[in-house]
């Protein structure tokens, strides 16, 4: 079945750790996107990528990289620099085209910062 | 710049009971699109309606059905005989045509319906 895996699930870092979240998809989707949802809150754009070797940041992407050097993946690492990352993170893709089309998201992973 | 505001944080309801969730919204565009998300306690948003902005006309879909009205810049979502399954946070979402696919999410409403 075509679909977004994340993964893992929950994930635990220390402070100082840089750690990478990891997202696949196989709907042959050209856009991916990164978003952070905290309790009780809405979704908040990280990173976004439009097309293979390129992407932008999106609203909140100081202390997070990115990298998407095929089209079926775009991992998010969160680096050291990034004060507060216990939160969820949600990876998304859709097709690129003239008409705006839905956004499908993985299942998400945990991030807890110990 | 765009925004939507979701301005109920939690509603309860009781099984059966219809409950509406509303959602206002900012643009500067004359195209664009609204979607509503369900998030179920799994975490995953589900996909629930895309809307674009030429398109006024009302939606439903079994108990869901949406009221997008560009006079008062909203787009609500109602459950009718709501059912415990239906408990979620739901979330209201808007793309600019000439912002791509990028969406601008409400804050999200928490719906729990009690048996």
């Amino acid at each position: 079945d075509g679909g977004i895996t994340q993964s893992p699930k929950y994930l635990f870092r220390k402070e100082g750790q840089n750690v990478t979240l990891s997202c696949e998809q196989n709907l042959n989707h050209d856009a991916m996107y990164w978003y952070r949802q905290d309790p009780g809150q809405g979704l908040r754009l990280i990173y976004y990528s439009q097309i293979v070797n390129d992407f932008q940041k999106g609203d909140i992407a100081e202390g997070y990289s990115v990298s998407r050097e095929k089209k079926e993946s775009f991992p998010l690492t969160v680096t050291s620099a990034q004060k507060n990352p216990t939160a969820f993170y949600l990876c998304a893709s859709s097709i690129q085209g003239q008409v705006v089309g839905e956004q499908f998201f993985g299942p998400g992973t945990r991030l807890t910062v110990l | 710049a765009q925004k939507v505001t979701q301005a109920q944080t939690e509603i309860s309801v009781v099984e059966k009971e219809d409950v509406t969730l509303d959602c206002v919204y900012e643009t500067r565009d004359t195209t664009y699109y609204l979607f509503w998300y369900k998030q179920p306690p799994s975490g995953e948003l589900v996909f629930l309606i895309r809307r674009n902005s030429f398109d006024e006309q009302n939606e439903i879909s079994g108990r869901y059905s949406w009221n997008f009205q560009k006079s008062t810049s909203s787009f609500n979502f109602t459950i009718t005989a709501s059912q415990v399954v239906d408990s979620a946070v739901y979330f209201c979402a808007l793309s600019e045509f000439n912002a791509g696919n990028m969406l601008t999410f409400g804050g999200g409403t928490r719906l729990m319906v009690k048996p």
